[in-house]
């Protein structure tokens, strides 16, 4: 079955970009969307955006102008960049699979994860 | 815009009660759109319910999900234990492809 392991720092200094990349295993990374979805503490869930192999891509607006995503097929890897972080940042990160192309609107396959703490 | 809004915002119950949840949108929106997580703390979201109705792979038939137009329903109807956790809906609009996510409802132990 299908996993995603996350990789990336816990701890950026503001102003900087945050990275993070995602990684597919157990199957294909061919034919779904690959999300990333955060969570600051005491918070809900917040859309980040999505990319599909193709290299074609969408955000939350409210995100717009400081993500940027890449997809990598031959490591079965997607990432995520944000820059210009600030305390409002400081969240849990989360990478997922959509299968909006088969006419399933919702992320069934989650990564475990990783907390991104934004501070000097 | 779609925004969803959920209701109640705390739900205490015991176990082997029935937990209905609520989740609102702002405009009338497909069934096909609507899902429903349960987010449980150190751990990844889980999907339960997609297209409204339709139980994710695994998910236990005690989770069902139900509406349409603006009022969706999450129901659990007998809860256990491993069910005491945090409830989003989700929407998906096409128009731009955007994801959007209730607030939440927290179901804890009465």
């Amino acid at each position: 079955q299908v996993q995603l392991q996350q990789s990336g720092p816990g701890l950026v200094k503001p102003s900087e970009t945050l990275s993070l990349i995602c990684t597919v295993s157990g199957g294909s990374i061919g034919g779904y969307y690959w999300n990333w979805i955060r969570q600051s503490a005491g918070k809900g869930l917040e859309w980040i955006g999505r990319i599909y192999i193709s290299g074609t891509t969408h955000s939350n607006p409210s995100l717009k102008s400081r993500v940027t995503m890449s997809v990598d097929t031959s490591k079965s890897q997607f990432s995520l960049k944000l820059n210009f972080v600030t305390a409002a940042d400081t969240a849990t990160y989360y990478c997922a699979r959509d299968r909006s192309g088969y006419f399933y609107y919702a992320m069934d396959v989650w990564g475990q994860g990783t907390t991104v703490t934004v501070s000097s | 815009e779609i925004v969803l809004t959920q209701s109640p915002g705390t739900l205490s119950l015991s176990p082997g009660e029935r937990a209905t949840l609520s989740c609102r949108a702002s405009q009338s929106v497909d069934r096909s759109d609507l899902a429903w997580y349960q987010h449980k703390p150190g751990q990844a979201p889980r999907v339960l319910i997609y297209d409204t109705s339709s139980r994710a792979t695994d998910i236990p038939d005690r989770f069902s999900g139900s509406g349409s137009g603006t009022d969706f329903t999450l129901t659990i109807s007998r809860l256990e234990p491993e069910d005491f956790a945090v409830y989003y809906c989700q929407h998906y609009g096409d128009s731009p492809p955007t994801f959007t996510f209730g607030p939440g409802t927290k179901v804890d132990i009465k």
